[in-house]
């Protein structure tokens, strides 16, 4: 069995801002790990995912995150947020073999202000 | 194209209705998921197809009838629902079932009255 921790249900940050919205994960077994996103009513959209490979995955609009093994962690990053960056972020966790489902995280509303 | 298309936006049943809620891609995806999400919660899975067939049932109540009929359409059939049943209702699919990233629809928002 896997679980997510998404320990900060908000976070409000000023435009321009740097972010970091944490999320730890807990399996027996090796996993995949993905950060979706939820803009206001709409459905969740992938925004960056490990698979394998380089612990550091980039997203197209700025976003990355770093998987940490020893501290079993998937934090996502971004330098300088936007207005538009206003959504529910979900860390999600696969095992990475057998008939795995997705694991969400409660989320993590990420507030912009001006 | 990576588009998952559900219909319809939304829905307004009473109780004793019958609706159906669609969905499709035309990814060649053969996994399809149909998940519940409450207001500020995460999505909660319901069912998984694999290949045109039901792999899981998350003890999801018999007035859900999920319905693949091709590996690129997917019906949830929704008979005597609760108001509780009230939520956005996402389908989802994936390149195959188990540790691939699932591409989400935009949801269909289902009000029971």
């Amino acid at each position: 069995a896997q679980s997510v921790t998404q320990l900060d249900s908000q976070v409000p940050v000023f435009e321009e801002a740097p972010v970091e919205l944490r999320c730890n994960y807990s399996s027996s077994v090796s996993v995949y790990l993905f950060w979706y996103v939820q803009y206001p009513n709409q459905g969740l959209q992938l925004l960056l995912k490990y698979l394998s490979g380089s612990t550091l995955v980039e997203s197209i609009n700025g976003f990355e995150a770093e998987f940490n093994k020893s501290q079993t962690s998937f934090h996502l990053r971004k330098p300088s947020v936007h207005i538009s960056d206003t959504a529910e972020y979900f860390c999600a966790v696969s095992s990475n073999s057998g008939y795995s489902t997705l694991t969400f995280g409660k989320g993590t509303m990420l507030l912009v202000s001006p | 194209d990576t588009e998952v298309t559900q219909t319809p936006k939304h829905l307004v049943m009473g109780m004793t209705n019958k609706k159906s809620l669609k969905c499709e891609q035309h990814m060649g995806h053969r996994a399809m998921y149909w998940y519940k999400q409450k207001a500020k919660k995460p999505p909660e899975l319901m069912f998984v197809y694999s290949y045109e067939k039901l792999s899981i049932n998350e003890s999801v109540p018999s007035r859900f009838s999920p319905e693949c009929p091709n590996s690129s359409l997917l019906n949830l059939h929704l008979h005597a629902l609760q108001p509780e049943d009230s939520a956005l209702y996402l389908c989802a699919s994936s390149q195959e079932s188990g540790p691939y990233e699932q591409y989400f629809g935009p949801g269909t928002r289902l009000t029971v009255t």
